[in-house]
């Protein structure tokens, strides 16, 4: 089946800063989204993104299909966003595969 | 709008007891998703419906776990006999239309077998 990498998988960082989550697939895909996990457990679907960019505040993302990557932006960290975050993909004919999670720490 | 709805929230009992969870999706979503989530496994799709019809189930560990959709708001997970190695975080998600749209998720369902 297909696998997916997150990377780094842990990031800490001071309130204000900008960040780059990476996450790489092994196959082609037609469905790839980012989820947050927050510290309560809460799961949020935060883009729906199999190609191309998308923005949605101080979050953006970006896949690149031909390449098999897709790379999530936080800018301005705040403390809020601190929790695990997660890309899922769906490969053709293949089941929805979570990666392992980029655990972020946003510190005041 | 209502989000996913799962019960209970939490579910603690002994082995060999059943365990049955629950879940009413969004309304007007199509697709209904089970997951598990442990610390050593991550989150795992389990079971996938789309249409009240089980698509692929392949991810269900054992004979002992088994998923129902009896209509479009309701959906079940049932554990019988439950074992203490079923002890996870079990998160429903529902979507439009087929799986490749956004997933929206429960707050899930934390489950300890003692």
């Amino acid at each position: 089946g297909i696998q997916v990498e997150q990377s780094p998988p842990d990031l800490i960082l001071q309130e204000g800063a900008n960040s780059t989550l990476r996450c790489n697939f092994s196959d082609s895909v037609n469905n790839l989204q980012w989820f947050h996990q927050n510290p309560w457990g809460q799961l949020i679907n935060l883009f729906y993104i199999p190609s191309g960019t998308k923005q949605n505040g101080r979050l953006s993302a970006t896949t690149v299909a031909t390449e098999r990557y897709s790379l999530l932006y936080i800018s301005s960290s705040q403390t809020t966003d601190s929790g695990v975050y997660f890309c899922a993909v769906e490969g053709y004919g293949q089941n929805f595969v979570f990666g392992p999670g980029t655990r972020l720490s946003v510190l005041p | 709008d209502a989000g996913v709805i799962q019960s209970p929230r939490h579910e603690v009992t002994e082995m060999g007891q059943e365990v049955t969870l629950r879940c009413k999706p969004i309304s007007g979503h199509n697709s209904l998703f089970w997951y598990r989530q442990t610390m050593m496994r991550g989150l795992e799709l389990l079971i996938y419906f789309n249409n009240n019809v089980p698509i692929d189930d392949s991810g269900m560990p054992e004979d002992r776990f088994s998923a129902k959709m009896p209509n479009a708001s309701f959906s079940t997970l049932k554990i019988q006999p439950s074992e203490p190695r079923d002890s996870a975080v079990y998160f429903c998600a529902s979507s439009g239309q087929y799986s490749n749209q956004p997933q929206h998720f429960g707050d899930g369902t934390r489950l300890s077998i003692l």
